[in-house]
């Protein structure tokens, strides 16, 4: 079965671009999640998808920052424009449940850099 | 301070060793307690899973709860080089129905040969 699966794995950008990660939960997870590790910090909560719908994203930093899930399936988390102070690793989890109540399975993050 | 305390290390010990890893929280609403396991270049993996106090074993990992101290901790018997990896702690409540965790900052684990 495959796992979590993050694209791409690397991804080094100037200020001001634009970026978008994408996310592949395992098959049949309606819960997404994405969080965030910026350096030398915890990994932080951005938001929760329960299948299409946002469940909360009371983490997600501030407007630059739009997370879709179409039909679904897929994520993608769209930064624009990057700034500094984006760069860190973004992680995707999926579950069958919420978090807490079954295990959660995580990508291997994408590594972002804003230069 | 922080919700979820836990040493960055590094921690070093040689093969064979029990280790400790431990994390500290100040929210008494935690009931769900986890253990990460992250590999360099890798998501975390969940390691063990414990809710409320007491203890839970797995292999060579166990899991301990003292919710009265506000204090995990995660054993590690006969210590082997292919568990240095970042040990992460999380706990979460079921507040408003979520359960989403808190991570502390993981502690790096060597274990040398």
């Amino acid at each position: 079965e495959a796992g979590v699966t993050q694209f791409p794995s690397h991804s080094v950008i100037e200020k001001g671009q634009t970026v978008t990660l994408r996310c592949d939960p395992i098959s049949g997870h309606d819960n997404l999640y994405w969080y965030r590790r910026v350096m030398g910090k915890e990994i932080k909560f951005l938001l929760h998808f329960v299948k299409e719908s946002k469940q909360d994203e009371s983490g997600m930093p501030n407007n630059r920052f739009l997370a879709e899930r179409t039909g679904g399936t897929y994520s993608t988390l769209k930064v624009q424009p990057a700034e500094l102070e984006d760069s860190g690793v973004y992680f995707c989890a999926s579950s069958l449940g919420q978090v807490g109540s079954t295990e959660a399975f995580f990508g291997q993050g994408t590594r972002l850099t804003v230069v | 301070q922080k919700e979820v305390e836990q040493d960055p290390g590094p921690l070093s010990v040689p093969e064979g060793a029990i280790v400790s890893l431990n994390c500290t929280y100040s929210n008494s609403a935690f009931q769900y307690f986890m253990w990460y396991r992250q590999y360099s270049r890798k998501g975390p993996e969940l390691l063990m899973y414990t809710y409320s106090s007491g203890n839970k074993e797995d292999g060579r990992f166990t899991a301990q709860v003292d919710k009265s101290s506000k204090y995990i901790s995660l054993f590690i018997r006969d210590s082997q080089p292919s568990d240095s990896a970042t040990y992460l702690c999380a706990m979460s409540s079921a507040s408003g129905g979520s359960y989403i965790p808190t991570f502390g900052r993981g502690t790096s684990l060597i274990v040398h040969p």
